[in-house]
């Protein structure tokens, strides 16, 4: 599997304060690019995701911007919250789909109050 | 509509000794992956399994793993003869429809920690 790569690994952001993970991807056969947000001894969840074929998704407080000819793509949390506080992954996914999701190394957020 | 479930929650186990952990889709998704998750990475796809058919185990070691999906039950992961080195959090996830689809939207169980002493 191609690699997915994350950063920040670690990000601390003041509460009410924008957090933003970027992550970048080499397989251009990705056609699926979901967020998952994982709280310690959990599963992860799915938060949100994008398909290339628009540049900006936006629910909620939650946004991911996609640039198709950088190959990368972004998770901004607008007016972050102590609840926001966990593990978040991105994940790329081809059409196929059969290898699975191809996972970054994750970014632990920290919201201070 | 009850999520992923997956059982145990912990396992613990002495070298060379078996690990079967099991997972049940959703309502609905007939679609299994399991992944593996080691202490500060993400996630890394072992295998990909619809009922009855093992689809994909590109990702799954060729010596001591398996998976299986019957047609009725859940989805097991047995690894054999365990070692040190297969402590991790094991997690599934399941998906509605097959890679057919245009996108792979998939639900993750809450894992299984495995810790081999």
């Amino acid at each position: 599997q191609q690699q997915v790569k994350q950063s920040p690994q670690s990000l601390i952001v003041q509460k009410g304060g924008i957090s933003i993970i970027n992550c970048a991807y080499e397989n251009t056969a990705f056609d699926y690019f979901p967020w998952y947000q994982q709280f310690p001894g959990k599963g992860p969840a799915l938060l949100i995701a994008i398909r290339p074929d628009v540049s900006e998704k936006k629910e909620g407080r939650f946004t991911i911007s996609f640039n198709k000819s950088a190959k990368q793509f972004s998770l901004h949390i607008m007016d972050s919250q102590p609840g926001d506080s966990a593990t978040y992954f991105c994940a790329g996914d081809s059409g196929g789909g059969a290898d699975g999701l191809t996972f970054g190394k994750g970014t632990h957020l920290i919201i201070q109050p | 509509n009850a999520g992923v479930m997956q059982n145990p929650r912990h396992l613990v186990r002495r070298r060379g000794q078996e690990a079967r952990l099991r997972c049940s889709p959703m309502k609905g998704h007939s679609h299994v992956y399991w992944y593996r998750q080691l202490p500060e990475e993400g996630l890394k796809f072992m295998v990909y399994l619809q009922k009855e058919n093992i689809i994909d185990e590109s990702g799954m070691p060729k010596e001591r793993f398996s998976a299986e999906f019957p047609k009725e039950g859940p989805s097991i992961l047995r690894i054999q003869q365990v070692v040190r080195g297969d402590s991790a959090a094991y997690f599934c996830a399941s998906s509605p429809l097959g890679p057919q689809r245009s996108y792979n939207e998939q639900f993750f169980g809450p894992g299984t920690r495995l810790t081999v002493l």
